[in-house]
């Protein structure tokens, strides 16, 4: 059974501090690994891996994929309060593609 | 664009009762996706389209659920009867890509309770 498995669940940090969340994943037919970030209400796409060892990188986040191991990190630095949110790693996998996976989600609590 | 529209935002019904929801896709998106999501479960996958036609779903729980997608613009999700383990907040989604979903873009979801 394809699964996608996320850690930690929760975490509390400190405005400044540096994050690491990170996803793992049996799946068939790997064809991608995307983040969101979800606050209140729907998630919100952040980044799409397809290669291993390729940073992705906007502003203070960044992401890399390794395909061998089978697992992602998101990394956040110097967070802010407004980091605050579930971040959802998802992989695309199936014979036909199209078939997004969602793992549980890791819930981030900047406090100031 | 609009973005992708749900509706209800939210329902409130009384176990047994039929609910449908429903979903308008960003014109022009291929794939349209049915998402659950609980404190539990975490988002789960129910069922999706390409085309217009339903391509898997083995994530739909049971019989009483059912999605059509009549057209390119339009999808329904129905629960009948509904049960109080239906309680959740049910995104739909689309994509612009067939094959490779790249970036699902996300209503703002229905939050369905049924006491």
């Amino acid at each position: 059974e394809d699964k996608v498995v996320q850690s930690p669940l929760s975490l509390v940090v400190h405005e400044g501090d540096t994050v690491t969340l990170n996803c793992s994943y049996e799946v068939t037919n790997f064809r991608s690994l995307l983040w969101y970030k979800q606050e209140k209400k729907a998630p919100t796409f952040l980044f799409m891996l397809t290669s291993s060892g390729i940073e992705k990188k906007s502003g203070r986040l960044s992401s890399i994929l390794d395909k061998k191991e089978l697992f992602s990190i998101l990394n956040i630095t110097a967070t802010q309060t407004g980091d605050s949110a579930v971040y959802l790693c998802a992989v695309e996998a199936g014979p036909q593609g199209g078939k997004l996976i969602f793992g549980q989600g890791t819930e981030l609590s900047v406090k100031p | 664009d609009a973005g992708v529209i749900q509706s209800p935002r939210h329902e409130v019904t009384e176990m047994g009762q039929e609910v449908t929801l429903r979903c308008k896709p960003i014109s022009g998106h291929n794939s349209l996706f049915w998402y659950r999501q609980t404190m539990m479960r975490g988002l789960e996958l129910l069922i999706y389209f390409n085309n217009n036609v339903p391509i898997d779903d083995s994530g739909m729980p049971e019989d009483r659920f059912s999605a059509k997608m009549p057209n390119a613009s339009f999808s329904t999700l129905k629960i009948q009867p509904s049960e109080p383990r239906d309680s959740a907040v049910y995104f739909c989604a689309s994509s612009p890509d067939r094959v490779m979903i790249g970036e699902l873009f996300f209503g703002e979801g229905s939050r369905l309770t049924v006491l």
